[in-house]
């Protein structure tokens, strides 16, 4: 299971929107809409943003969004805040009750 | 409210084995998978697999297979992982997390070192 492909590094302006994106094959991302999304901030445990593609569990603020197209799935954080700087990680069932996870995007909010 | 509280720091030799626990409460134990993950420091998260206490099911990574065995005791609430044949590379913080509207909660994370 190799791990999903996202970028290094992202970063943006507070009030901009910014996509990071998660791409993977069809054996995983593509082949199931279980995508989840999640934010870390340093010495944390990772907490979920987005769940099942684009599924905002309760407490989440909406300036955070989910989709897939094809093997790649992206989060969109809109409105940036300094408080979203963090790293994000994807995250995809891989079928066999197998998961598999990104490498981590860190975001940087200037 | 829902709460998954791990053991403490461990420090390993290599070639030792490690055993983490995961006491959940809050909800019934039985009803959610439990997933375990590792973080060495500075890098991502990594997937080591995944406990169903209601089946008794268990899948482990590819990476970690032979290696990592996962258990739990139902009348605890409590899952544990252990992993043996211990090197420095597995030097990580450990988090177990429930499944359930994606990984919905976590520990807190235990600091595993190994080091001679």
């Amino acid at each position: 299971q190799s791990a999903l492909t996202q970028p290094a590094s992202v970063s943006g302006s507070p009030g901009q929107s910014i996509t990071i994106s998660c791409t993977g094959t069809s054996s995983d991302v593509g082949g199931y809409n279980f995508v989840s999304w999640y934010q870390q901030h340093p010495g944390k445990a990772p907490k979920v943003m987005i769940y099942d593609v684009n599924y905002r569990p309760s407490g989440v603020s909406n300036r955070f969004s989910g989709s897939k197209s094809g093997n790649t799935a992206s989060l969109t954080i809109s409105g940036l805040q300094t408080e979203d700087e963090a790293d994000y990680y994807c995250c995809s069932y891989a079928g066999s009750s197998s998961l598999v996870f990104g490498g981590g995007t860190k975001l940087t909010v200037l | 409210q829902v709460q998954l509280v791990q053991s403490g720091a461990e420090v390993k030799k290599p070639g030792a084995s490690v055993k983490v626990s995961c006491k959940a409460s809050g909800y019934t134990f039985t009803s959610y998978e439990i997933i375990w993950v590792r973080q060495a420091t500075g890098q991502g998260l990594e997937w080591l697999g995944w406990m169903s206490p209601n089946n008794g099911n268990t899948v482990y990574a590819q990476k970690f297979q032979g290696r990592v065995t996962l258990t739990w005791d139902a009348s605890i609430s409590t899952a544990y992982m252990h992993l043996n044949s211990l090197e420095s590379e597995d030097t990580a913080v450990f988090y177990c997390a429930r499944n359930g509207a994606g990984l919905h909660y976590w520990g807190q994370g235990t600091l595993v070192t190994v080091s001679s």
